[in-house]
């Protein structure tokens, strides 16, 4: 069974201070590593996508890291507008088309 | 941009009741989803479909049904809503071949009464 953990649950920031996020996992044939944010009272909205292990994403002030057992979420001098939660999701070679989530990462940065 | 959209934001509806979640995308995925997020329990599957009228089971059916008639649309159903059915219900789909991205609705806020 495919398993995913986050840490930490929670996370302040000031405005600028870097800082990053935790995703283990455990999986049979990785298929795929997915990052998304959520806001709240609203729908994740997709962020990264990650494969093998070495892989890198960027977007803005978000870069995701991939090893064989956990992935990164950088922030990289946050401002409040990233405030959200994050969530990892994995799918296996045995879950065919279904992903398994994470607790999340709720960020709060504060100016 | 891939659209997925949820019939409504927010639902009230008395216990017993027979209550119909909608969800329609418009990027001719094959897999469509349904997830509910609760605090502390994270996102979890209900059920999902692959193809017209094609469903399995997630990890915790139990208490829901699903329709899936045309593509685009994919259907939750509560056959008699129950106080612990109150959550937040999300929709997703993603395109048939595997290792692909899914893309998520606003989510429906239930509470049942």
């Amino acid at each position: 069974e495919d398993q995913v953990t986050q840490s930490p649950e929670a996370l302040r920031l000031q405005e600028g201070e870097s800082s990053s996020l935790n995703c283990s996992y455990t999986v049979s044939g990785l298929r795929g590593l997915f990052w998304y944010r959520q806001d709240p009272g609203k729908g994740p909205e997709f962020l990264f996508t990650l494969y093998s292990a070495g892989e890198e994403k960027e977007k803005e002030r978000l870069k995701a890291t991939l090893t064989k057992k956990e992935s990164f979420l950088h922030i990289t001098a946050p401002k409040p507008e990233d405030s959200a939660t994050y969530l990892c999701a994995v799918r296996g070679k045995a879950a065919g088309n279904k992903l398994t989530f994470g607790g999340g990462t709720r960020v709060l940065v504060k100016p | 941009d891939v659209k997925v959209t949820q019939s409504s934001r927010y639902l009230v509806k008395r216990t017993g009741e027979k209550v119909f979640l909608e969800c329609v995308q418009d990027m001719d995925h094959e897999n469509m989803f349904w997830y509910r997020q609760d605090p502390g329990l994270g996102l979890r599957l209900i059920y999902f479909s692959y193809d017209v009228k094609m469903k399995e089971k997630g990890d915790i059916p139990e208490g829901y049904s699903v329709s899936r008639e045309k593509k685009e649309r994919f259907s939750l159903i509560l056959e008699s809503a129950s106080t612990n059915q109150t959550s937040m219900y999300l929709c997703a789909s993603s395109a048939g071949y595997l290792n692909t991205e899914a893309f998520f609705g606003q989510g429906t806020r239930l509470t049942v009464v």
